[in-house]
């Protein structure tokens, strides 16, 4: 079955950069758009980023825009998140998400990841 | 982006008895190709979100038949027929239909 399994997270002074990946298995992970979603401390959930299969298509929240990079290897199954000039508020457990379907524009997440905690602290 | 607005935010319920949670999109939810991407998570204490339902009412493999989803184009529902201990969590619609996904403020689900 589908297994995501996130990495690298910590905590990490403000100002500073980090970089998170998730290893995918059980599914064909090149042909699949993969989706990274957060959650505060106590709060619900907020769509980050996303990349097509072939990363011809990447989008950002606003909220990360400019500063977050999603990109990913499909020949390593590794899908990954580098997060730069990170505020208190990227303070969140950050989970990878599968696409439901092929594509990229619909649908949305479906299977997902334990997630990895980031905690921007000083 | 579009908006999903889920009521009650927290649902407190007797074990075995029934329970119900709205989802209202500030845009119709229908795509081009006639489907409604409308998804319910579940959300346990301490795990990561599982989808339960996708297109308004089509369940997950290994979801119980008492959980069930309803509704079109901007109101939607989920329902559990009769609650168990193991349904106490938090509940998020989400939807994929417009660009870019967006979730519900979530639902907590707990037993009186």
């Amino acid at each position: 079955q589908v297994q995501l399994v996130e990495s690298g997270g910590g905590v990490v002074q403000p100002g500073r950069s980090l970089r998170l990946s998730c290893v995918a298995s059980g599914f064909t992970f090149s042909i699949y758009a993969m989706h990274w979603v957060r959650q505060a401390p106590g709060k619900g959930l907020e769509w980050v980023a996303a990349i097509s299969s072939d990363e011809t298509t990447i989008d950002y929240a606003e909220s990360v825009k400019g500063r977050f990079t999603i990109s990913r290897d499909n020949s390593l199954n590794t899908l990954y998140l580098q997060m730069s000039s990170l505020t208190p508020e990227d303070t969140a457990v950050y989970y990878c998400a599968k696409q439901s379907g092929l594509g990229i524009a619909i649908a949305g997440p479906g299977a997902w990841g334990q997630g990895t905690l980031v905690t921007v602290s000083s | 982006d579009v908006v999903m607005t889920q009521s009650p935010l927290a649902l407190p319920v007797t074990l075995g008895q029934p329970a119900s949670i709205s989802c209202t999109s500030s845009q119709s939810l229908v795509y081009s190709d006639g489907n409604t991407y409308l998804n319910w998570f579940q959300q346990r204490p301490g795990q990561s979100p599982r989808r339960l339902i996708y297109k308004v009412s089509d369940r997950d493999s290994g979801v119980p038949d008492r959980i069930s989803g309803s509704g079109s184009g901007t109101d939607f529902t989920l329902k559990i027929s009769r609650v168990e201990a193991e349904d106490v969590g938090i509940y998020y619609c989400m939807q994929g239909t417009h660009w870019p996904p967006t979730f519900g403020q979530g639902t907590r689900v707990e037993i009186k």
